[in-house]
């Protein structure tokens, strides 16, 4: 069974760091592209940024670019976000979910998810 | 980037009614287009890919059509545990954009 479990969320002051993590499992993780995608508490989705299965293309949404950093470590089937600057807006529950392939271009669909964990920026 | 736009944004129906939904984009995405729902608390869960594809295991009374800009989803007989809401997503271009959500209430 495919799976994957999120971890790393919590409570920030703006400005501050955080780096959530998702782990993998049931799945040739290197074939294929994941994304996260977030959901501000009572709004709608919201893709973040997706990674090629093999890490070398990333994209970012324009909200989080030169903020955010995605990355992958295939070795232990974990994928990470490192988010800096961080935002009151920023505040969400954060999913990880995989592509049906490995490219970002064409990332397809997203399933299955994780269940989520939650960031809240606030002072 | 490529706007998603669903309606209705909330909808009322009774156990056994037949209820569409729609999803506008506002360039051509050919058949690139997913639909999701999400209950209460939990992560979205993929129903149909690919504008008319339904997942392995969802129910037969979920499914989707449409081509180019705009997009149908229909629930033939919905039941109680469809109580949920219910997003498109596109993926012509990135950024990977979704609709605003349709909210399906039982009476």
């Amino acid at each position: 069974e495919v799976k994957l479990l999120e971890s790393g969320g919590g409570l920030v002051q703006p400005g501050g760091s955080l780096r959530l993590s998702c782990a993998a499992s049931g799945f040739t993780f290197g074939s294929y592209a994941l994304s996260w995608v977030r959901q501000a508490p009572g709004k709608g989705l919201e893709w973040v940024s997706g990674i090629s299965g093999r890490g070398g293309r990333i994209h970012y949404t324009d909200s989080v670019k030169g903020r955010f950093t995605i990355s992958r470590d295939n070795s232990k089937e974990t994928l990470y976000l490192e988010m800096n600057s961080l935002r009151a807006e920023d505040t969400a529950m954060y999913y990880c979910a995989k592509s049906p392939g490995m490219i970002v271009v064409r990332l397809g669909w997203f399933d299955p998810w994780g269940p989520g964990t939650l960031v809240t920026v606030s002072s | 980037d490529i706007q998603m736009t669903q309606s209705p944004s909330s909808l009322s129906a009774s156990v056994g009614d037949r209820v569409t939904f729609t999803c506008q984009a506002s360039q051509d995405i050919n058949y690139y287009l997913n639909w999701y729902q999400q209950r209460p608390g939990k992560a979205p869960n993929l129903l149909i890919y690919d504008a008319s594809n339904l997942t392995t295991g969802v129910p037969s009374r979920f499914s989707g059509s449409g081509f180019g800009t705009v997009f149908s989803f229909t629930i033939s007989g919905v039941q109680p545990e469809d109580s949920a809401t219910y997003y498109c997503q596109q993926y012509e271009d990135l950024p990977i954009t979704f609709g605003q959500g349709t909210k399906l209430e039982i009476k």
